[in-house]
């Protein structure tokens, strides 16, 4: 399996402008979660899915922030309009639910997103 | 969410043992404890995790407290390429929330 995988890599755009990032989750794996990560903020959750659905979005900080799971294969977290706060490395991660307890979460390499 | 303490940095020296501590007083009786590890511009990696008991694996160990209030990641020979942030998380289900971290820093 190629692992998470995160389109782009690195997006550099101007305030007001639309970001939609993108996120392939591993194949089989039925949660799905987005994070953001600043020097300041540290890693922070912003929304998980389970089985496509939307399950706890309290961390995203506001209205401009949203996350799509269309389906189980693919992912979207657009924000409308951009602001230069909003520079961050955006974090995919997917995980599959075990009865053992493990949730190891698979992590994406990311987006580096510029918004000047 | 029961939060997790960890000093925010620790040194140690290649081919040594370190022990990696985590507060986590407010855990509660369904809460596995998790280890994940972030490299330079990368995303966090699973390292290990576990419930009551010690556990090992090819990664570390993780020795868990008696009244799980506590939990140690033991890296029994640490490599330059060991160094990295090392978050102590609890979850029983799918949310997890990261803290600070404690970055580790190897010398040669």
């Amino acid at each position: 399996d190629a692992g998470v995988i995160q389109s782009p890599r690195h997006e550099v755009t101007e305030m007001g402008q639309e970001v939609t990032l993108r996120c392939k989750p591993i194949s089989g794996h039925d949660y799905l979660f987005w994070y953001r990560q600043t020097m300041m903020r540290g890693l922070e959750l912003l929304i998980y899915f389970n089985n496509n659905v939307p399950i706890d979005d309290s961390g995203m900080p506001e209205d401009r922030f949203s996350a799509k799971m269309p389906n189980a294969s693919f992912s979207t977290l657009k924000i409308q309009p951009s602001e230069p706060r909003d520079s961050a490395v955006y974090f995919c991660a997917s995980s599959h639910t075990s009865g053992s307890g493990k949730r190891e979460q698979f992590f994406g390499p990311g987006t580096r997103l510029t918004v000047l | 969410d029961a939060k997790t303490t960890q000093p925010n940095s620790m040194e140690s020296n290649e081919e040594e043992p370190v022990h990696l501590p985590c507060n986590h007083s407010t855990i509660s009786g369904t809460d596995y404890i998790h280890w994940y590890r972030q490299l330079p511009s990368q995303g966090p990696e699973y390292v290990i995790h576990g419930l009551t008991s010690n556990v090992n694996n090819r990664m570390a160990s993780l020795a868990i407290a008696e009244d799980r209030k506590s939990s140690t990641l033991i890296l029994h020979r640490a490599t330059l390429r060991d160094a990295a942030v090392y978050y102590c998380i609890l979850g029983n289900a799918g949310k997890s929330t990261f803290g600070d971290g404690t970055t580790l820093t190897v010398k040669p």
